[in-house]
């Protein structure tokens, strides 16, 4: 089974810190998604990779940044954390052309206080 | 705008077969639509996928229409374990890749 996994099931840290979510999966996905996901709005696409070292934003990408190193592994990172970035972030990859099954990860719930 | 919209909720009961309409008048000549069930504190699973007519597999159906602006998830049978939110998601496959998403279906199965 493909695996995705996520550094943090929560995390809650301060205005203005720096903060890092990491993603890991399991089964040499090339393209690597983050979202946000709130009530009400469904998921929203922050940043997605389709090869190591390629990002490209999606459609809320202000405030947030992104890393792939390494083709296991997609970061995503908040500069300095504001509270409108309290959310849920979900992490998925998939595989060949992008209409292609996305795996998601469990989902990390963060909150900035 | 290309967007997808789908009913906020729905409710249904055991053994009864459920559809969820989604609506993508905007649709593009190579979008695909795509299908996923959402269960609480995890992240969404792949149901089904199709670009036209009738797509099938183990445990959903999907139903496209021939203009395509519309697309109708349909679950036979439903079980208590079906109590989930249903996405629906529109894959643009063309020099601007885009995954439009609905607002999600909050599906409760009752007994």
């Amino acid at each position: 089974d493909v695996k995705v996994t996520q550094s943090s099931r929560y995390l809650v840290k301060r205005t203005g810190e720096k903060v890092f979510l990491e993603c890991v999966q399991d089964m040499d996905h090339e393209n690597m998604f983050w979202y946000r996901q709130d009530p009400g709005l469904g998921l929203r696409l922050i940043y997605f990779s389709y090869d190591v070292k390629m990002k490209e934003k999606g459609d809320i990408p202000e405030g947030y940044s992104v890393s792939r190193e390494k083709k296991e592994r997609f970061s995503l990172i908040l500069e300095s954390a504001s509270t409108n970035q309290t959310s849920m972030y979900l992490c998925a990859s998939s595989t060949g052309q992008g209409a292609n099954e996305q795996y998601f990860g469990p989902g990390t719930r963060l909150t900035v206080t | 705008l290309a967007k997808t919209t789908q009913p906020i909720s729905m409710d249904s009961y055991e053994g009864q077969e459920v559809n969820i309409t989604c609506s993508h008048n905007n649709i593009a000549t190579n979008d695909y639509i795509t299908w996923y069930q959402q269960f609480p504190s995890q992240g969404p699973r792949f149901i089904i996928q199709g670009y036209k007519t009738k797509v099938t597999n183990e445990v959903a159906s999907l139903f496209i229409p021939a203009d395509r602006k519309s697309s109708t998830l349909s679950l036979p049978r439903v079980s208590l374990s079906d109590t989930a939110v249903y996405y629906c998601l529109v894959v643009r496959m063309d020099s601007n890749y885009q995954l439009i998403w609905g607002a999600g279906t909050k599906l409760i199965i009752k007994p």
